[in-house]
């Protein structure tokens, strides 16, 4: 069964330090999202990405984030300066638009 | 924009007992779709059902069923002969058909049930 996975399962950086989530959507999907879940609290999206931009973000993702495609399979979120307040689940999620979104298991990302 | 509404934010039951989650969402939309997730410990998302608006019956999986109230924009998650396995953070989803590209899912804050031996 297609899945969508994403890498690494968990990242430990300090602040102010550069990070790269990545994800791998299901292939013959074209909709992809990120969106993120602080330990206990309710999940938050992120951005959505359609047609090699982005159609949508939340007032989360400000100037810091940045996502890409950038060859055809992998979907990456790049946060640039790291803050204490980042640290949550990342999730990456896909679907074709008119189904369910299939989600990744997820990364845990910790800012020390 | 869309809401999505859990008022329970725990629950438990005993194994091998009944028990429903409710969701309430606000929308003009006519068609849509939703959802819930379930979030182990492991926190990986799992789709545990889904609803297409259009249909007025309730989806069921298995143990899972939905009572799905259209018009009073109600969505409730009824699990049956509760498992251990069972325990898990649940979201309550909405999702609208998009053809652009934007945000079309919502969710809710959650309902952490507990499954008791």
């Amino acid at each position: 069964e297609p899945e969508v996975t994403q890498t690494p399962s968990h990242q430990v950086t300090q602040m102010g330090q550069e990070v790269i989530l990545r994800c791998v959507p299901i292939s013959n999907h074209l909709y992809f999202y990120w969106y993120r879940q602080i330990l206990g609290q309710k999940v938050e999206f992120l951005v959505s990405f359609y047609n090699n931009e982005i159609s949508e973000k939340s007032e989360i993702f400000d100037d810091q984030f940045s996502v890409e495609r950038p060859d055809g399979s992998n979907f990456t979120l790049k946060i640039r300066s790291t803050k204490l307040e980042d640290s949550a689940m990342y999730f990456c999620a896909s679907c074709t638009g008119n189904t369910e979104a299939f989600f990744g298991q997820g990364t845990r990302l910790t800012v020390v | 924009a869309q809401t999505v509404t859990q008022s329970q934010p725990e629950m438990s039951v005993q194994e091998a007992e009944t028990v429903t989650l409710s969701c309430t969402y606000d929308t003009s939309e006519n068609n849509y779709y939703l959802f819930w997730y379930k979030q182990p410990p492991s926190r990986q998302m799992i789709l545990v059902i889904r609803q297409e608006a259009y249909k007025q019956q309730n989806a069921t999986e298995n143990r899972f069923s939905v009572n799905f109230q259209k018009a009073a924009k109600s969505f409730s998650l009824k699990i049956s002969d509760s498992q251990l396995g069972d325990t898990a953070m649940y979201f309550c989803a909405f999702m609208k058909p998009d053809q652009t590209g934007a945000n079309n899912l919502f969710f809710g804050t959650g309902t952490r049930l507990t499954v008791i031996p």
